[in-house]
Parts: C-alpha cells; sequence; structure tokens
C-alpha cells in the first residue's frame, strides 16, 4: 500500500522552514527521499534504516521512527533551489523495492 | 551522474499497437527497475529485475512485461497499447545492497491515441 505524503503542497518564502511528513500502514525497513524537479527524473537525497540516525543533506534533514512506521523530511532556511516534488518511498521486509509517496510540491518564492 | 539510458525519449502510438521501450545501463548494476508516473500516484512500480532472466511484478505490472538478457538492458513492452497506459516511464537502477540507493533514468513520454 502507498505511503501517505502530507502535506500535498507547501509554499514557501526563503529562508522559511517546512516539515514534509511519510507515513506507511505496513512495518518500515527504510525510508527513501528524492526530489523532482519539473521535466526531470527524480534525484536521489537520502536513505534512513531501520536502527539508524538522522540523515543531513546541506540544510535538508530526515527522521524515521519506526514505531510509528513515519518518516519526516525538514527544510531548513529554505533556498529557491529546493523547489520541486518531493517523494518519500519506503522498504518493507521484502528489500530491494520501493513503494513511493503521492508526493509534495514545494515552491520557495524569492 | 550514473550511466542510464532511455530510448526512445518520446513516443506517440496508437491503441491495440505494441510498444517496447529500452533502458540501458553502464554501471553494471544487478537491479533494474521500471515505473510509471502519472498525475496524483506519483511513482509506480511495473516490473523489477534482480539479476539476468530474474524478474518479478510490481504493483501495476497488467498490461506489461519485461525482459532481461544482459545485465545492461531492461526491456519494457506493452503488448498491446492502451490509452490508459498513456504516462512519463522511468527506469531505475541499483546495486541492490543494504542501504541502496535508485539511480533514475531521464523517462520516456508515452502517448497511446
Amino acid at each position: 500500500q502507498q505511503p501517505v505524503q502530507s502535506p500535498q503542497a507547501v509554499i514557501l518564502r526563503e529562508g522559511e522552514d517546512a516539515v514534509i511528513n511519510c507515513s506507511s500502514s505496513k512495518a518500515l525497513y527504510s525510508v527513501h527521499w528524492y526530489r523532482q524537479k519539473h521535466g526531470e527524473a527524480p534525484v536521489f537525497l537520502m536513505i534512513l534504516l531501520k536502527g539508524g540516525e538522522q540523515k543531513g543533506h546541506d540544510k535538508i534533514s530526515a527522521s524515521f521512527n519506526e514505531k510509528k512506521q513515519q518518516s519526516s523530511l525538514y527544510l531548513t532556511a529554505s533556498q529557491l533551489s529546493y523547489s520541486g516534488t518531493y517523494f518519500c518511498g519506503t522498504e518493507g521486509a521484502a528489500g530491494n523495492k520501493l513503494t513511493f509517496g503521492g508526493g509534495t510540491r514545494v515552491l520557495v518564492k524569492p | 551522474d550514473a550511466g542510464i539510458t532511455q530510448s526512445p525519449r518520446h513516443k506517440v502510438t496508437e491503441t491495440g499497437t505494441p510498444v517496447t521501450l529500452r533502458c540501458h545501463q553502464t554501471e553494471n548494476h544487478r537491479y533494474m527497475y521500471w515505473y510509471r508516473q502519472d498525475p496524483g500516484h506519483g511513482l509506480r512500480l511495473i516490473h523489477y529485475s534482480y539479476g539476468v532472466k530474474d524478474t518479478d511484478k510490481g504493483e501495476v505490472s497488467d498490461g506489461y512485461s519485461v525482459s532481461r538478457s544482459k545485465t545492461e538492458d531492461f526491456l519494457l513492452t506493452l503488448e498491446s497499447a492502451t490509452s490508459s497506459q498513456t504516462s512519463v516511464y522511468f527506469c531505475a537502477i541499483s546495486e541492490g545492497q543494504e542501504g541502496f540507493r535508485q539511480f533514475f533514468g531521464p523517462g520516456t513520454r508515452l502517448t497511446v491515441l
């Protein structure tokens, strides 16, 4: 079953913060985060493994709560380049394949 | 950037015709995947491969078949295209190790009239 992402869309001003949530109904082994710019392919941001620590990529970080089967992506001091659609991909016990959420559209304005 | 190419990049075809999309990698990665992307649905897995001649179904496999006769090539075939298969198709590759990440190809935009 597809993980649920929220919010579906968010508009930010440069420098503002945002949180994107990803929730699954199944037990998870890992959570991946990808960003897709319009007309381009998704690009890997980070992966959070079961039992692992919070990850960071510049001012974008993420956490993974295994018990709640949830992950959150934190956009801190957003930049114009952060605009795009963010997808979480969840990996269950079967491994090596992901189920992606519906995406969160982020628009950062000057 | 990972060496992944997809061909064709754009295709328009008619209902009922067969269509084959090709994904080619130069990374020698074990795992290859085909996804379709439609508005509001994110990326949905069609089929994937975990080695030469080893493939398995994803969540939206009906109407699609795949083949992998060489490590570097993964083909997706629509035996008889339908309008509901109009979509953007992405291929992805992965080493398949723990903490694997997927690298995506540039995509193929397919329109079935």
